[in-house]
């Protein structure tokens, strides 16, 4: 069945850090890919998402290459802010009529940011 | 803007008790998704629907149940509440565009049971 699998964390960073989330996949064919946001108290948001291998997904500074190869699809930002704290999740889906977009997590990241 | 509400942000419960999460769409979305959030475990799919009367068992489905009676509102039912079912409970509402389907989560129940 298909799989996702994070980093563990948290991960902590002083503001203006590089930031990276790791994400692997286990998926027959070719899944979209996605990664959502949760702030503190909040449901979650989209942030980006990635439909074919090689498609790069951005949005606020954040990127994340969907790479077939390697089966990966790694969160980066080039220098964070505290208002970037929260948890991360990555996720996959299908685009099949009878999937109805189910969506398939990884455990989730924890993000700090420190002043 | 797509707006995806949750009848309660907090609630507490006893053991044995029936209880209902409603959750409802603004978007004529055809399907919708119960999760349910756990730390360590990600998200975890409960049930899904994707029209009015249809449903679905995600993952997880062993002590709830489900009801879509009209297309914007899906709600969550436990028959009998345990302590293993305290959690954040996440509804989602979902569309297709362009062959990718996009979800759009609720604010989340935290669902405390003693």
């Amino acid at each position: 069945g298909n799989s996702v699998t994070q980093m563990e964390g948290p991960v902590t960073l002083s503001e203006e850090a590089f930031l990276t989330i790791n994400c692997t996949y286990t998926a027959t064919g070719y899944p979209s890919l996605f990664w959502y946001v949760q702030y503190p108290g909040e449901g979650l948001q989209l942030l980006l998402k990635a439909t074919k291998a090689d498609d790069k997904g951005s949005n606020k500074g954040f990127e994340a290459t969907y790479r077939k190869e390697t089966t990966s699809f790694h969160l980066e930002k080039g220098s964070v802010q505290v208002s970037d704290s929260a948890v991360y999740f990555c996720a996959l889906s299908w685009a099949g009529g009878t999937s109805y977009g189910k969506l398939t997590f990884g455990q989730g990241t924890i993000l700090t940011v420190h002043p | 803007d797509v707006k995806v509400t949750q009848s309660s942000r907090y609630l507490v419960k006893r053991t044995g008790e029936k209880v209902f999460l409603e959750c409802v769409q603004d978007m004529d979305h055809e399907n919708m998704f119960w999760y349910r959030q756990d730390p360590g475990l990600g998200l975890r799919l409960i049930y899904f629907s994707y029209d009015v009367k249809m449903k679905e068992k995600g993952d997880i489905p062993e002590g709830y149940s489900v009801s879509r009676e009209k297309k914007e509102r899906f709600s969550l039912i436990l028959e009998s509440a345990s302590t293993n079912q305290t959690s954040m409970y996440l509804c989602a509402s979902s569309f297709r565009l362009a062959g990718v389907y996009e979800q759009y989560f609720g604010p989340g129940t935290r669902l405390t049971v003693t």
